[in-house]
């Protein structure tokens, strides 16, 4: 069945260091991908989307770049700030009407 | 303009209770999805429901049930609780329910089964 996988935390990080989350999907069609961000004590807050392949997702600095070649979405900024601690989930949407999301990965960027 | 609103925040409950969840999405947003995300796990889809009727299920026990109103809110019910139950429980709410459309996210209920 459709699901994600992606690399397992915590990620601890320097302030301007750069960050790389690796997301793999297994899926039958051509579904969406997306990143989703929840800060501590609140929701999950879209971040990124791409709908279709070789398709880049970008925002606040993040970048994704949905490769169907090898399944992947991986994200990815140039240099972290320490805002930017959170928990990041990969998430796979298809069929329009149901997300899988990955198990999350914990980010911690250090001062 | 108020966010998607859930209530409560927290619960405690004990095993074979009964629970329900409330959520008000966002102003204009006819479609709401409920996920169940244990610690240490990602969101799992349990519901989509879009102008009051059920668009989609996933795979959780009968004791989940949900429904939707005529103002599109929503309640999620759990019937005989397990330990296993305890979890953020989140909704969702978008304009329509369709492919691509953003998802709005609640703050979550958190449900302690004891």
């Amino acid at each position: 069945g459709d699901s994600v996988t992606q690399m397992e935390g915590p990620v601890t990080l320097s302030e301007e260091a750069f960050l790389t989350i690796n997301c793999t999907y297994t899926a039958t069609g051509y579904p969406s991908l997306f990143w989703y961000v929840q800060y501590p004590g609140e929701g999950l807050q879209l971040l990124l989307k791409a709908t279709k392949a070789d398709d880049k997702g970008s925002n606040k600095g993040f970048e994704a770049t949905y490769r169907k070649e090898t399944t992947s979405f991986h994200l990815e900024k140039g240099s972290v700030q320490v805002s930017d601690s959170a928990v990041y989930f990969c998430a796979l949407l298809y069929n329009f009407n149901k997300f899988y999301f990955g198990s999350g990965t914990k980010l911690n960027v250090k001062p | 303009d108020a966010g998607v609103t859930q209530s409560p925040t927290h619960l405690i409950k004990t095993r074979g209770q009964h629970v329900t969840l409330r959520c008000s999405p966002i102003s204009g947003h006819k479609s709401v999805s409920w996920y169940q995300q244990v610690l240490g796990q990602g969101p799992q889809f349990i519901f989509q429901y879009y102008e009051k009727e059920e668009r989609g299920r996933g795979n959780f026990p009968d004791r989940f049930s949900a429904r939707q109103f005529p103002n599109y809110s929503s309640e999620l019910n759990v019937n005989a609780l397990l330990l296993g139950d305890s979890a953020l429980y989140l909704c969702a709410s978008s304009l329509s329910g369709t492919q691509d459309e953003k998802l709005f996210f609640g703050s979550g209920t958190q449900l302690s089964v004891l």
